[in-house]
């Protein structure tokens, strides 16, 4: 089956450790996305990344770093510069060739700050 | 800068009664449109997309959306609902221009069935 996986899909974390959310996708896709979802607040893109070892900052970067490395990978680590990290994470993922820009998701990481 | 704004946070229906979820974009530009369902603790799926053609656009479940251009409008419905579709929809648009392929969000509107 392709699709979307994240792991783990509960987190808790002790303040001022860092944290690293796996997402892995075997759609061949080329773009990543990371959001960040509160309550009431929809999504909020922290970052993304269109090609492997590259990737932009999206509205809510700070205290929070990705790498691709890989093409199938993308992984977001939450420092301990993130001073409100409790959140559900969701990553996604797309084809930037043709010309649709939907976004495929994952099931979600539940991160919370002890 | 587009914006998306959903302009219900909740939305209480009797089961079986028909629903619209209601959706405004800002843009002078074409765009795509996207309606996602979010069940509790799980990530999003895509319900239905509108990039061009038929103004009336059916998606999976029995939803159905209308591009309303002239009212910047992409409004969701379903004639009857079930006890099932109790979960957040999330409206987005994005502008086919843009190589980031980025989504704007709208905040959700979470549909609530009462039995």
């Amino acid at each position: 089956d392709g699709g979307i996986t994240q792991s783990p899909k509960y987190l808790f974390r002790k303040e001022g450790q860092n944290v690293t959310l796996s997402c892995e996708q075997n759609l061949n896709h080329d773009a990543m996305y990371w959001y960040r979802q509160d309550p009431g607040q929809g999504l909020r893109l922290i970052y993304y990344s269109q090609i492997v070892n590259d990737f932009q900052k999206g509205d809510i970067a700070e205290g929070y770093s990705v790498s691709r490395e890989k093409k199938e990978s993308f992984p977001l680590t939450v420092t301990s510069a993130q001073k409100n990290p409790t959140a559900f994470y969701l990553c996604a993922s797309t084809m930037t060739s043709g010309t649709t820009d939907t976004q495929y998701f994952g099931p979600g990481t539940r991160l919370t700050v002890l | 800068a587009q914006s998306v704004t959903q302009l219900d946070s909740q939305v209480p229906v009797f089961e079986e009664a028909p629903v619209e979820l209601r959706c405004n974009y800002s843009s002078s530009v074409s765009v795509y449109l996207f309606w996602y369902v979010q069940y509790p603790n799980q990530g999003l799926q895509l319900l239905l997309k509108y990039l061009s053609g038929s103004t009336l656009v059916k998606g999976i479940n029995g939803f159905e959306a209308e591009f309303n251009k002239s009212q910047t409008s992409f409004h969701l419905r379903k004639p009857s609902v079930h006890i099932s579709d109790t979960a957040e929809y999330f409206c987005a648009v994005s502008d086919p221009r843009d190589s980031n392929y980025q989504l704007i969000w709208g905040a959700g509107t979470k549909l609530i069935i009462k039995p």
